[in-house]
C-alpha cells in the first residue's frame, strides 16, 4: 500500500541541526511532490515547503529560508528535510506528506498520504 | 502571504448533530481549498480537496462548499469518530509558497 515512513524521534541542542527522513513505498516516488508540515505542541499545522523528487527542485516558506534544506535520494525512494540553527520553538512533530496528483499543481488535489510524524525536541 | 481564518476555533456537539465549520481567506483563492481532519496523536487526513471534492474513502456525511474567500465544511450527522480538529488549507498560491493552513477548529463532545 501507499505509505510514507519517517525516521524516529530526535533530541537536539539549540544551535545544532536535525535531519528527518521519509521513505516512500507503494507508488512512483518521482511522480509526486513531497511536502513538509510541522506542528508545535498544542498548536496548528504549519506548512514548511516542498521538494520535487524528480528534479530535486525545492521551495520553502520564507519563515525557514536559509535554515531548511530538502533533498531526496531516488535510489532508495527517500526524501529528507534538514533544519539548522535550531531554536526551542522548533520543537514540533514534523510530517512528510505527498501531494495528491502529479506535478507542480498536484497539491490542488490535497495532501493525501502522510507519514507518521517525527517528534523533534530542542532542549539544552 | 494568504491568511486563512477558521471559525469557530472550537465547538461542542452531540452525536447526530449537523456541524458546520467556516474558513475565510483574506483574498480570493478561487476553489483551491482543502480540508483535513486530525485526531489526537495522529497525522492529518485529507477529507475534501478543491473545495468540494470528497477524497476517496471519506464518508459522504462530510461535504465542502464555497469559492472565492468563504468556505464551509459540513458534517451532516456527527459520529463518534468525528471528534477531532479540522483544518483548512489554501493551495491557490501553489507551486509558490506558502500553502497556508487555518488555525484549526476543534470539535468535542457536548
Amino acid at each position: 500500500q501507499v505509505q510514507l515512513v519517517q525516521s524516529g524521534a530526535e533530541v537536539r541542542k539549540p544551535g545544532t541541526s536535525m535531519k528527518v527522513s521519509c521513505k516512500a513505498s507503494g507508488y512512483t516516488f518521482t511522480g509526486y511532490y513531497i511536502h513538509w508540515v510541522r506542528q508545535a505542541p498544542g498548536q496548528g499545522l504549519e506548512w514548511m515547503g516542498w521538494i520535487d523528487p524528480l528534479s530535486g527542485d525545492t521551495s520553502s516558506s520564507q519563515r525557514f529560508q536559509g535554515r531548511v534544506s530538502m533533498t531526496r535520494d531516488t535510489s532508495i525512494d527517500t526524501a529528507y528535510m534538514q533544519l539548522s540553527s535550531l531554536k526551542s520553538d522548533d520543537t514540533a512533530v514534523y510530517y512528510c506528506t505527498r501531494a495528491g496528483a502529479y506535478g507542480a499543481y498536484g497539491v490542488y488535489y490535497g495532501l493525501d498520504v502522510w507519514g507518521q510524524g517525527t517528534s523533534v525536541t530542542i532542549t539544552s | 502571504d494568504i491568511q486563512m481564518t477558521q471559525f469557530p476555533s472550537s465547538l461542542s456537539a452531540s452525536i447526530g448533530d449537523r456541524v458546520t465549520i467556516t474558513c475565510r481567506a483574506n483574498q480570493s483563492i478561487s476553489n483551491y481549498l482543502n480540508w483535513y481532519q486530525q485526531r489526537v496523536g495522529k497525522a492529518p487526513k485529507l477529507l475534501i480537496y478543491i473545495a468540494s471534492r470528497l477524497q476517496s474513502g471519506v464518508p459522504s456525511r462530510f461535504s465542502g462548499t464555497g469559492s472565492g474567500t468563504d468556505f464551509t465544511l459540513t458534517i451532516a450527522s456527527l459520529q463518534p469518530e468525528d471528534f477531532a480538529t479540522y483544518y483548512c488549507q489554501q493551495t491557490y498560491s501553489a507551486p509558490l509558497t506558502p500553502l497556508t493552513f487555518g488555525q484549526g477548529t476543534r470539535v468535542d463532545v457536548k
